[in-house]
């Protein structure tokens, strides 16, 4: 059974950097598009970004110049840091797995993490 | 890339159906038939259960169904059960390569 668990501190400071982990069991990090998306308290689902096995990555336009995503295919894990965070960046970040079908149109987001709350406050 | 719009909450009777609506644009929802759906309930993380605007993955009942519209994908739920009860995000894959969703739909189970 394939499973994803995200980890990383719960509190940043204001103006530091957000750095979280999202490690995968059961399954190697090949052949997958692997995203980070975050949900603020209350509100819906922004999506942040995505990494591809290969190392190729693509950003939400509004986060791209804090955004960088890195992954660690011996070790079937990725990672997310957001710099210069504000209060506005508190949120449940999750990771999740994006596959694709043979033609490679289709695509969606079959396998999530179960999220970590990341607050920032001094 | 805005979001997808849907309403802020639908709901329904026990055994009754409830359609949900996601409205964006033609360079995502319009175009291209990459509409996916996600089941929230309270606490925990989304869940796939519609792609390609059609399909159920194994495992979601057959009473999840999807559709689409020009620029409008739809979520159906019929025979509605308590169980149903959560947040519901609809989703598409865009012509730049990116993702948007929508704002999220509670269902209420009367």
């Amino acid at each position: 059974q394939v499973r994803l668990q995200e980890s990383g501190p719960g509190l940043v400071k204001p103006s530091e950097t957000l750095s979280l982990t999202c490690i995968v069991s059961g399954d190697s990090i090949s052949g997958y598009y692997w995203n980070w998306i975050r949900q603020p308290p209350g509100k819906g689902l922004e999506w942040i970004g995505y990494i591809y096995y290969s190392g190729s990555t693509n950003y939400n336009r509004s986060l791209k110049s804090r955004v960088t995503m890195s992954l660690d295919a011996s070790k079937t894990q990725f990672s997310l840091k957001l710099s210069s965070v504000t209060a506005a960046d508190t949120a449940v970040y999750y990771c999740a797995r994006d596959v694709y079908d043979s033609s490679g149109y289709y695509r969606w987001l079959d396998l999530w993490g179960q999220g970590t709350l990341v607050t920032v406050s001094s | 890339q805005s979001a997808l719009t849907q309403p802020p909450s639908v709901s329904g009777s026990p055994g009754q159906s409830v359609t949900i609506s996601c409205t964006g644009i033609s360079s995502d929802v319009g175009t291209y038939n990459r509409v996916s759906w996600y089941q929230q309930p309270p606490g925990k993380a989304p869940k796939l259960m519609i792609y390609g605007v059609t399909n159920r993955p194994s495992g979601v009942p057959d009473r999840f169904s999807g559709s689409k519209s020009d620029n409008t994908a739809s979520l159906t739920i019929s025979g509605l059960q308590a169980e149903d009860e959560a947040d519901y995000y609809c989703s598409s894959y865009t012509s730049t390569y990116t993702w948007v969703f929508g704002g999220g739909t509670k269902l209420t189970v009367l």
